[in-house]
Formats: structure tokens, sequence, C-alpha cells
């Protein structure tokens, strides 16, 4: 089975940056993706892992590694409309595509 | 139009009933998903299909079935409904890398 662990929730302010962190246990590892999540929307991607390293996305960034079993997401700029649930999810390399989920971090971006 | 479509978007029933959900998708995607979400437990994995003649039990399958009429078809049923079933359930797609999401449907056994 696979243990993903991640904060329950987190406060940030308008215009700061934020690091939500991601740790996982897996054997057969094969990429960690991270969604948003609004209260009663469906989950939009937001990035993939698979390599060691920081993927940049405009405001938002995504690290992994591997070795650690750890990755972040992290926000820069926030904005009121990144308040959201952030859902990291890994694969593994048994049934390519299909992913498991951690419970989520809710995040409430204050003015 | 949405690349997945979920119906009906809101049911209430009762216990005991049969219910089918249905999942719609425009993406071509050979993979399709159906997950529930509670309150604060993310979200988990019912069943899952690879192709039209594969279907596979994800970790919380019992009291649940499906059936994958056609590669843009993948509908849930709950053969026998129970209130602990009442959630948000979610369809998704994917082509191997990220998944995309249904609207959800609402679903309240009473």
């Amino acid at each position: 089975g696979q243990n993903i662990d991640q904060p329950t929730e987190m406060t940030a302010t308008e215009g700061a940056i934020v690091q939500i962190n991601c740790t996982y246990q897996t054997s057969g590892f094969n990429g960690l993706f991270w969604y948003q999540q609004h209260a009663g929307e469906a989950p939009t991607f937001l990035s993939y892992n698979v390599l060691d390293g920081l993927e940049e996305k405009g405001r938002f960034s995504s690290f992994l590694s591997r070795s650690k079993g750890y990755s972040y997401l992290l926000l820069k700029e926030l904005q009121m409309k990144d308040s959201a649930s952030y859902l990291c999810a890994v694969r593994t390399n048994t049934n390519a595509g299909k992913s498991t989920f951690g419970d989520g971090t809710t995040l409430t971006v204050k003015p | 139009d949405a690349d997945v479509t979920q119906t009906p978007r809101n049911r209430i029933t009762k216990t005991g009933k049969r219910i089918m959900l249905e999942c719609s998708q425009t993406k071509g995607h050979d993979r399709m998903y159906w997950y529930r979400q509670d309150p604060g437990l993310g979200l988990r994995l019912i069943y899952y299909s690879f192709d039209v003649k594969d279907i596979n039990k994800g970790e919380i399958s019992d009291g649940y079935s499906v059936s994958r009429q056609a590669q843009a078809k993948f509908s849930l049923s709950l053969e026998s409904a129970i209130p602990n079933q009442t959630a948000l359930y979610f369809c998704a797609t994917s082509d191997n890398y990220e998944q995309y999401f249904g609207p959800g449907t609402r679903l309240t056994v009473t």
C-alpha cells in the first residue's frame, strides 16, 4: 500500500508565499501529481514530477525528492482565489495511470 | 461542452434502492476511474478501467459495481444503497498522466 501525508490545513496572507508539503511511502514510484480543488468542485491538475528537482509553472512550482519520499507545492504571490484544497497523488509503476491520493491540504488565504 | 460529464449532478435516494451514476467523456481516453470523496478523506478509488474489456477494483469497491459500455462511457451502480454511501462521487479519465475529472455527483442516501 501507499502512505501519503499532507498537513490538513494551512493559512497564509494574500501576496505571500506558502509551501505545502507531501510525504509518501511507496514501492515502484512512477510520478507525483498535485491537484487543486475548490470547495464542491472537481479537482484540476496543477503539476507532475517524476524526476528529482523543481518544476516551475507561473506562480506555482513543485519539487520532488524521490530518495526522501518528499514533495512540496510552492505558491507565490498568493491571491484570494488560491483558497482551495491541494491534493497530492502518487502513481506507481504497477498499473501505470492509477494514482493514490492524499487527504488534501485546505489552504485559506486571508487579506 | 465539458470534456467529462456526469449525470445526475445531485441525487437523493432511499436505503435499499438501486442507483446508477453515469459518466461520459469526449477526450478519447482509454482510462476511466470512479472515486468517492468524503469530508476530510480525500479521493478514494472505487473502480477503474484501462480499456473497454478491462475492469479493476479499487480500494473501496464493496457495495459498488461498474460497467464500461464503450470507450466513452463508464457507469457506477449501487445495487442496494446504504446511508454510509452518502458522498460526492467523481468520474475521471486519463491518457497515462494527469486525470481529468467530471463535475461530480452529490449522492444522499436516507
